[in-house]
């Protein structure tokens, strides 16, 4: 079976610092992994995908992500937080046909 | 532009009645989702397509059916016997079913008067 836990439900972070968005996750098979971005009311929006290619992952925006197999995490992170990255994000795991979704990050960013 | 549309953006239902949610995709994907969103919830699975004419219960099917007539539109209905249904809907179409990047739409956000 497969699952993924986001650690922490809301984050803070002030603007130009580090955004880092934790995400584990279990699987018995070699996963695919994603983040995704959620602005209100709207739909979820693709920030990058991990397919079992390169280990660090840049996607939009300027973040990226990390698989880290031994640690079971896939970790997003972006150097500098900009006012525009207050968003909900999730992760999700996809193996063995199915597809999970964590319960999300929210994220503010303060001035 | 190739996407997902999801119609209508707001919609109120009164109690007992049932209400149908549209969404059509023009990407040519076989496979579309249906998933029901609550505050501190994530994403929950309510029905799923891997082909025309074919569907599947998700996690939590109960109250809600689906149709899959033609590969663009998987219609949602809201039926009476969902006992919570005000929540925003999200419905997603991939490549091939689960293991592809899934692409959402806008959303609806139900709410039951």
């Amino acid at each position: 079976a497969q699952s993924v836990t986001q650690l922490g439900s809301h984050v803070s972070v002030s603007e130009g610092a580090l955004v880092l968005l934790r995400c584990n996750y279990s699987s018995s098979v070699p996963p695919y992994l994603f983040w995704y971005v959620q602005y209100p009311n709207q739909g979820l929006q693709l920030l990058l995908k991990y397919t079992s290619a390169a280990t660090l992952v840049k996607g939009i925006n300027g973040f990226e992500a990390e698989f880290k197999k031994s640690e079971t995490s896939f970790h997003l992170t972006k150097p500098s937080a900009h006012m525009s990255d207050a968003a909900e994000y999730f992760c999700a795991v996809s193996a063995g046909n199915q597809f999970y979704f964590g319960t999300g990050t929210s994220l503010t960013v303060i001035p | 532009d190739g996407g997902i549309t999801q119609s209508p953006k707001y919609l109120f239902r009164k109690e007992g009645q049932n209400v149908t949610l549209s969404c059509e995709q023009n990407l040519n994907h076989d496979a579309m989702y249906w998933y029901r969103q609550d505050p501190g919830q994530g994403l929950r699975l309510i029905y799923y397509s891997q082909i025309v004419n074919d569907f599947q219960k998700g996690d939590i099917a109960e109250g809600y059916s689906v149709s899959r007539e033609k590969k663009e539109s998987f219609p949602l209905t809201v039926t009476s016997a969902q006992k919570n249904p005000t929540a925003f809907y999200l419905c997603a179409s991939s490549i091939l079913f689960s293991v592809d990047t899934q692409y959402f739409g806008p959303g609806t956000r139900l709410t039951v008067l």
